[in-house]
């Protein structure tokens, strides 16, 4: 099983509105981030929250953290066509020696003109 | 600042055939990881570069991956032979800090089609 695990899988909204998307994952972090995918291109990170945030915000972008239930979730306001990416949380556990960020399958955010 | 750069961005082979994949990651970041991404399932790890020591190649697939950095600046990402279930997209990322401590800047990925 994946240690991040981002729901829904796709996601169609029109333009302007809010569109949120989830992230579980099962053992205990330091810190969780989430990062955009356009297609053909690279990750660009968008937000890190550590372990001890409970939320945190840039720009358009509003992100929530709860350790008891292990899990995440991203809230893009006032979405627009530029914003049509997949979104991918990734965890950052603290087992010494094996560290390292572990990615879930993304959702993918289609915006409607 | 120059973003990471993949080369190349596609690759074709035939399985049993030998393919490199290059990676030059930002200028000054000592770390440097590979990731795989196969089709619709998650990114997965392979390893993790400090300078030119790997600090973990744990999610390597097989000893047909063989990874190097030699001077701690760019990377190569061999695989040989070439299977089929070794298609997808490749990701080169590099980091000032640890990857827990800073975010990973991207490349655009190879993309590897083993046929």
């Amino acid at each position: 099983s994946q240690q991040g695990e981002e729901d829904p899988q796709a996601l169609s909204i029109q333009e302007g509105e809010n569109a949120t998307m989830n992230c579980s994952y099962k053992t205990s972090i330091n810190n969780l981030q989430w990062y955009r995918q356009n297609s053909g291109r690279g990750l660009v990170h968008l937000i890190l929250i550590r372990s001890n945030e409970r939320e945190k915000h840039s720009g358009r972008l509003r992100v929530t953290l709860d350790t008891s239930k292990k899990s995440s979730s991203l809230l893009i306001t006032a979405s627009r066509a530029a914003d049509t990416a997949s979104y991918f949380c990734a965890t950052f556990s603290p087992n010494f020696g094996n560290e390292k960020l572990t990615f879930g399958t993304g959702t993918r955010l289609t915006i409607i003109p | 600042e120059a973003g990471v750069t993949q080369f190349p961005s596609h690759s074709v082979i035939e399985k049993g055939q030998t393919v490199t994949l290059r990676c030059d990651p930002i200028s000054g970041h000592d770390n440097l990881y590979w990731y795989r991404r196969v089709m619709g399932k998650e990114i997965k790890f392979l390893l993790h570069f400090v300078k030119e020591s790997k600090q973990d190649e744990s999610g390597m697939p097989n000893n047909r991956f063989l990874a190097e950095r030699t001077g701690g600046t760019y990377s190569t990402l061999k695989v040989q032979p070439a299977e089929l279930e070794d298609s997808g997209v490749y990701f080169c990322a590099s980091s000032i800090l640890g990857q827990g401590d800073s975010p990973l800047h991207f490349g655009n990925g190879t993309r590897l089609t083993v046929t």
